[in-house]
């Protein structure tokens, strides 16, 4: 049972435009959620993080949005960079804090020249 | 950020044998660690929490005799797997609580692969 779904497996977005990546949870006692980006065999990074208190964090040219009501989050990176190029997970808990993460299953991105 | 760090970062061991990996909170003390596994083309999935001085709490699933988990400082986590089989073979994720940005988060270490033949 996938508490966390990130629909799109992989996304292609040309340098300076805008990524957008999706994330949505079922679980909804989740209340602290959180993006990481990962390089292949590294561990992830942290990037942005909310709390359902929330619908809108941002970090520079990080931003999170977060709608309660449709348990749908979503990682805005504008502009876009060709180092932005990996695999970003969103995580989810329902305790508050930055503990027992359940992860998604990631959405490749591709920032192209 | 803060740094955690992971040692090995790649091990190949026998079946049967039993193999140890370290995760050291570098520059913060981490009261709690986490341990995740991560197969290809998967995501990451938790398999216990560490907390310094205490047991380790385990997930639903994962079998605490085959994955020991040791937190004797709040720099240091270490899990071992006991009698490893090929299908023990993964990559294994420590991380660590702590703050961020202002937000708090987990920092995670480089990973460890384990190759188990």
């Amino acid at each position: 049972d996938q508490q966390v779904k990130q629909n799109s497996p992989s996304l292609s977005v040309q340098e300076g435009r805008i990524s957008i990546l999706n994330c949505d949870y079922t679980n909804s006692m989740f209340d602290y959620f959180l993006w990481y980006k990962k390089y292949p065999a590294e561990g992830p990074t942290f990037l942005i993080s909310i709390s359902s208190i929330k619908d809108k964090n941002e970090d520079g040219r990080f931003t999170v949005f977060l709608n309660k009501s449709a348990k749908h989050l979503s990682l805005h990176i504008v502009p876009s960079q060709p180092g932005d190029s990996a695999v970003y997970f969103c995580a989810a808990t329902p305790t508050g804090t930055a503990s027992k993460l359940t992860f998604g299953t990631g959405t490749r991105l591709q920032v192209t020249l | 950020g803060a740094v955690v760090s992971q040692h090995p970062s790649r091990v190949i061991c026998k079946s049967g044998t039993s193999v140890k990996i370290e995760c050291r909170s570098l520059d913060f003390q981490a009261t709690t660690m986490f341990w995740y596994r991560q197969f290809p083309k998967q995501s990451l999935m938790l398999m216990a929490t560490s907390n310094e001085g205490s047991k380790a709490t385990y997930e639903q699933g994962v079998e605490k005799d085959k994955f020991l988990i040791n937190h004797a400082s709040l720099t240091l986590s270490t899990l071992t797997v006991t009698s490893a089989h090929p299908e023990d073979s993964s990559f294994y994720i420590c991380s660590a609580r702590g703050w961020g940005q202002g937000q708090e988060t987990q920092y995670f270490g480089p990973g460890t692969r384990l190759l188990v033949l």
